[in-house]
């Protein structure tokens, strides 16, 4: 079955901190891989899209690696601001030719002054 | 750009009332539109893709005639909750893919709505 898991489930950090949050998936063949912010009782805005040969993706301090061999990624923050606060959701599309993503639980993430 | 919208943002309504949900692509058009649930705490769960001037296909579990969706044009897909109950109450979120450019290249890049929260009372 295709899955997509996040972990933490969520992460409380001070302000100015760095923290990195996992996405593990299952699905197979794989297409791309995106990581989403979506800000409470907003939909999801794209941060990064990878593809199977890029390995890191940057947008601002957002900072989003791939291993495509252990099917991990990875979103990593630098220097939290308070407006960093939100879920970040990371999805995946597979390969087979449906546009369907599949979403993984998502990580909250608090950032406190 | 490429900018969904939503609307309302938001509605109450009584029980066994119907609602719709409108989403719009605003500067692009959209042959396929999606429509998500999310619970509290949750991830998005796909509803139904929405292709315009066909019927949508629903995902296992989702009763067709309850989540009725119209999509009329390349522009807006309508989702309506008929004779919504309280269990109905949740976050809807759309979003909408590019048609095909002239030369027949497809973009899968599903752009978000803003959602709309729904409280049926």
């Amino acid at each position: 079955k295709n899955q997509v898991e996040q972990s933490p489930q969520s992460l409380i950090i001070l302000e100015g901190k760095n923290c990195t949050l996992q996405c593990n998936y299952t699905v197979s063949p794989f297409s791309n891989l995106r990581w989403y912010k979506q800000d409470t009782g907003r939909g999801p805005v794209s941060l990064t899209i990878m593809t199977f040969s890029e390995n890191t993706k940057s947008n601002g301090r957002y900072t989003a690696t791939l291993d495509a061999d252990t099917k991990q990624s990875s979103l990593h923050i630098t220097a939290s601001q308070l407006s960093d606060s939100a879920s970040y959701i990371c999805v995946v599309r597979g390969a087979s030719g449906t546009y369907k993503y599949i979403f993984g639980t998502g990580t909250r993430l608090k950032v406190l002054a | 750009g490429a900018v969904v919208s939503q609307h309302p943002s938001w509605v109450i309504c009584k029980s066994g009332t119907s609602v719709k949900i409108e989403c719009r692509s605003l500067d692009f058009q959209a042959t396929t539109m999606f429509w998500y649930r999310q619970f509290p705490k949750q991830s998005l769960m796909l509803m139904a893709t929405s292709n315009e001037g066909s019927k949508a296909t629903y995902e296992q579990g989702v009763e067709k005639d309850k989540f009725l969706i119209n999509h009329a044009s390349l522009t807006l897909s309508t989702l309506t909750v008929t004779s919504a109950h309280p269990e109905d109450s949740s976050f809807y979120i759309c979003s909408a893919r590019k048609s095909r450019d002239r030369v027949g290249r497809a973009e899968e890049t599903q752009y978000f709505g803003p959602g709309t929260r729904l409280l049926v009372l």
